[in-house]
């Protein structure tokens, strides 16, 4: 298994233009999330999904947009960027059933270090 | 939403020394995870304990939920232990939705 991956893993934007952070998990997760984690700080929740369809926001999550059309895939766009989107975007993954037990632990990717100018 | 405080914020250790890393949340959880982060920047999950105690290796984390604390001990500590590591709650289970600390920086010096 890849577990979580992420694309690109840098990305330096011009202010007001947008794009697309990728990410995809392999191991039948049903729940994805997105954070962000900025200098000194801990992670904070952008935008979840709870499965296929289904997508939620969380702590911070004005000037992203999210989709879930697949099981393994929960893009994260940014339509216009800012300068205070700059910061390490880190998706994860969780909630599994394996042999009768569910698993809750949150498995992330490595990281895209955005940076907007 | 629940508050989560970590401490130290930061903590200096020799190689072979012990440490406990703390954190404190402010409301009953069904869901706690502590995360180490590399040098690196990667997020390594060490341990899902809601409640109870678990160990692996060296590690180790006792978490009592009706007092909403969990500590995470490190023992005979080494310099590949250096990094950040985080607590993070959630009232549920899934852990699709997180609330981290701000973490503990650990330096481990030769």
């Amino acid at each position: 298994n890849a577990g979580v991956t992420q694309t690109p893993k840098f990305q330096v934007l011009k202010t007001g233009q947008s794009m697309t952070l990728q990410c995809a998990q392999d191991m039948n997760h049903e729940y994805m999330s997105w954070y962000r984690q900025d200098p000194g700080m801990g992670l904070r929740l952008i935008h979840y999904s709870v499965g296929a369809g289904i997508t939620d926001q969380g702590e911070v999550p004005n000037g992203y947009n999210v989709s879930r059309s697949t099981t393994e895939d929960f893009p994260l766009r940014l339509l216009s960027a800012a300068p205070s989107q700059t910061s390490v975007y880190f998706c994860a993954s969780s909630f599994s059933l394996n042999r009768g037990a569910y698993s809750n632990e949150q498995y992330f990717g490595p990281g895209t270090r955005l940076t907007v100018t | 939403g629940i508050q989560v405080e970590q401490s130290p914020p930061d903590l200096i250790l020799q190689e072979g020394a012990n440490s406990t890393l703390r954190c404190n949340f402010s409301d009953s959880v069904n869901n706690l995870q502590w995360f180490h982060q590399n040098p690196w920047g990667q997020l390594i999950n060490l341990f899902y304990i809601p409640s109870g105690t678990k160990q692996n290796g060296r590690l180790s984390a006792t978490t009592v939920a009706t007092e909403r604390y969990s500590l995470l001990y490190i023992s005979s500590s080494q310099t590949t232990d250096s990094g950040v590591y985080f607590c993070a709650v959630e009232k549920e289970t899934s852990g699709s939705r997180l609330t981290f600390g701000e973490g503990t920086q650990l330096t481990v010096n030769p």
